[in-house]
């Protein structure tokens, strides 16, 4: 699987948005780009996935440059209840035996009142 | 729809006992997938199972091991407890083998 490249830690403020990126500047055509996000001692919660066009759903957006060496995901209206560690991952969407998420670091997203 | 359940969520156990987890998928989903979280090594994945065969496994020691249930349901097991497996253990259910993950509360595991 191609590697991700996040921001370690970012702040936002509540009730604005919050814009997290992620440089996957090594994704092959046949991945796809999937976020989670893990509030602290919880398990990971799956928010969007996407190929190459920009989706969304009702807790974020997901927006994919053109050339997919990058994603943007969004959650336009952060709550304190945001505050996560967000994982950005890029998974084979097809064939081998690869069908795992491989978590980086993930970035710290601190909402703020 | 009930979400994915683990149980025990708590454990402590001595060095050199051996454990066994449990894992309940959400109805319906047939891949199950084990993942072990620590502070140093973050999240990494431990093996899946898909229709009760083990597809897929993590660069982990023989001492861990799985099975899968005709009922999806899974298990995890670790032989010879050591120090270093205290660690959040992490069961995530999918419909399909490339669906989304929907992660269990996990059992936080503690070896002394």
């Amino acid at each position: 699987d191609a590697k991700t490249t996040q921001p370690t830690s970012m702040d936002c403020a509540e009730g604005r948005a919050a814009n997290l990126p992620c440089n996957h500047s090594t994704i092959s055509g046949n991945e796809y780009v999937y976020w989670y996000r893990q509030i602290h001692s919880q398990g990971p919660q799956y928010i969007i996935h996407g190929l190459k066009n920009n989706e969304t759903n009702e807790m974020a957006s997901l927006i994919i440059t053109e050339d997919r060496k990058s994603s943007t995901l969004i959650l336009p209206h952060a709550t304190l209840r945001d505050t996560a560690v967000y994982y950005c991952i890029v998974r084979v969407d097809s064939g081998g035996s690869n069908y795992k998420l491989t978590f980086g670091k993930g970035t710290l997203l601190t909402v703020n009142p | 729809k009930a979400g994915v359940t683990q149980t025990p969520r708590y454990l402590i156990k001595t060095r050199g006992q051996q454990v066994t987890l449990s894992c309940s998928p959400i109805s319906g989903h047939r891949s199950v997938s084990w993942y072990q979280q620590t502070p140093g090594q973050g999240l990494q994945f431990l093996f899946e199972y898909f229709s009760e065969t083990q597809r897929n496994k993590g660069n982990f020691p023989g001492r861990f091991s799985g099975r899968q249930f005709s009922n999806s349901r899974s298990e995890m097991n670790v032989s010879t407890l050591e120090l270093g497996d205290s660690a959040l253990y992490l069961c995530a259910s999918s419909l399909t083998r490339l669906g989304e993950q929907y992660f269990g509360p996990g059992t936080r595991l503690t070896v002394t």
